[in-house]
């Protein structure tokens, strides 16, 4: 069973701190991570992806994979209160499947 | 706009009616994705399509689901004799075709289901 492991929060940050969001997977032929953001009764929106081992970052958000340790997080910086939202991380089983984690949900107070 | 689009957003219907999406996909797409997703929890995958081939499909999906993709470009997702466990959004997502790594899929808006 591929698994992928969220924390369901809530994560509290307060305004302009780091938030610091982590994923667990079990698949280690995994090859593709990806990070959504889904405001609630929306649907997720793609926000970061990752292929390699490291960093990599976009703007005020930073996606680090580590795949020895099957792990992946995301960090957001100078967080704002818009930034609350419940985080999905996503790999790929396949070449097109995704298997989801249940998600973070990150509440940002002023 | 040239995102995913779904239709309707939100539908409300009868235990044992029949109720039918669509889902329009980027255009220069040629893969297609539907997923459930009730409170909670993350997306649960239905079936893909590339082009218009359904390549896959859960078996989580009962036969009251099917899906269709007639010439590759938009889709429709039917469930016969809707249930009150039928209840949840259903998302649609599309994705281009990519060698190696890389999938980035892109959600439509979902069309909320509310079976009573």
């Amino acid at each position: 069973q591929k698994e992928v492991e969220q924390n369901s929060g809530p994560l509290s940050v307060p305004e302009g701190a780091i938030a610091s969001l982590n994923c667990t997977y079990s698949d280690r032929g995994s090859q593709s991570f990806f990070w959504y953001r889904q405001y609630s009764g929306k649907s997720p929106e793609l926000i970061m992806s990752i292929y390699s081992n490291g960093d990599k970052e976009d703007g005020r958000f930073t996606a680090q994979l580590n795949k020895a340790s099957q792990y992946v997080s995301l960090l957001i910086r100078d967080s704002q209160p818009s930034d609350s939202a419940t985080y999905l991380c996503a790999v790929t089983h396949s070449n097109y499947q995704l298997i989801w984690g249940a998600g973070t949900k990150l509440i940002i107070k002023p | 706009d040239t995102g995913v689009s779904q239709d309707p957003r939100h539908k409300i219907t009868k235990r044992g009616q029949n109720v039918t999406f669509r889902c329009d996909p980027i255009s220069e797409h040629n893969r297609l994705y539907w997923y459930r997703q009730t409170l909670g929890q993350g997306p649960e995958f239905l079936t893909y399509f590339q082009n218009e081939a359904q390549l896959e499909k859960s078996r989580l999906l009962s036969d009251r689901f099917s899906a269709e993709r007639p010439k590759g470009s938009f889709s429709t997702l039917e469930i016969q004799r809707t249930e009150q466990g039928d209840s949840a959004m259903y998302l649609c997502a599309s994705s281009p075709q990519r060698q190696g790594v890389g999938n980035e899929q892109f959600f439509g808006p979902g069309t909320r289901l509310t079976v009573l």
